[in-house]
């Protein structure tokens, strides 16, 4: 069974602050998405990350997949109360068409 | 386009009620998923429709739950009879191909409490 786990679950700093959520597994993963959600609120879209080792920027989020394409992260400078959120990191493999494997979330709090 | 839209946004029934929950997709996607989430397990798949036609149903919990596309543009999961444990928030999500690689694009789900 593929998993994904991520960490922190829960994130609170201050805003200005660096912050790098991290997703990992035990399984290869032929893509990985990253998505954000708000309180009442389906998650969106922020990057697809296809190519181990590649680096992917979003303003102030920076994404990486791991050369082994088993892991994650995503790295925010300078947050802002703006960031605040869930963020999901989902794996997909080619052989299972759509089928994502979402991780359990990083509840991120941005205080002013 | 409006997005993918579901109804209702809030649901509380009884236990034992059976429960409707309906999804219209974004016109054009051709993939329709449908999610479940909670505080303990996180966002699972439920199942997925590509072009109408069911594809993986393997994450459906038991045979209370079921779920049909009778066309592109509209989708319904059923839970008949509803159990407490039900309670969750359903997403449903489309997408232009069943591609991993592919956007998926939620709707705002809808919040069921079953008591």
């Amino acid at each position: 069974t593929q998993l994904l786990e991520q960490s922190p679950q829960f994130l609170s700093i201050q805003e200005g602050e660096n912050l790098t959520v991290y997703c990992n597994s035990s399984s290869v993963f032929s893509s990985l998405q990253w998505y954000r959600q708000e309180p009442g609120e389906g998650p969106v879209l922020l990057v697809t990350v296809v190519t181990g080792g590649e680096v992917k920027k979003l303003k102030r989020l920076t994404f990486q997949f791991g050369d082994a394409r088993k892991d994650s992260s995503l790295h925010i400078t300078a947050a802002q109360p703006g960031d605040t959120g869930l963020y999901l990191c989902a794996g997909g493999t080619y052989n299972q068409g759509g089928k994502l494997i979402f991780g359990q979330g990083t509840e991120l709090s941005v205080k002013p | 386009d409006a997005g993918v839209i579901q109804s209702p946004r809030h649901e509380v029934t009884e236990m034992g009620q059976e429960v409707t929950l309906r999804c219209k997709p974004i016109s054009g996607h051709n993939s329709l998923f449908w999610y479940r989430q909670t505080m303990m397990r996180g966002l699972e798949l439920l199942i997925y429709f590509n072009n109408n036609v069911p594809i993986d149903d393997s994450g459906m919990p038991e045979d209370r739950f079921s779920a049909k596309m009778p066309n592109a543009s509209f989708s319904t999961l059923k839970i008949q009879p509803s159990e407490p444990r039900d309670s969750a928030v359903y997403f449903c999500a489309s997408s232009l191909e069943a591609s991993m690689n592919t956007e998926a694009f939620f709707g705002q789900g809808t919040r069921l409490t079953v008591v």
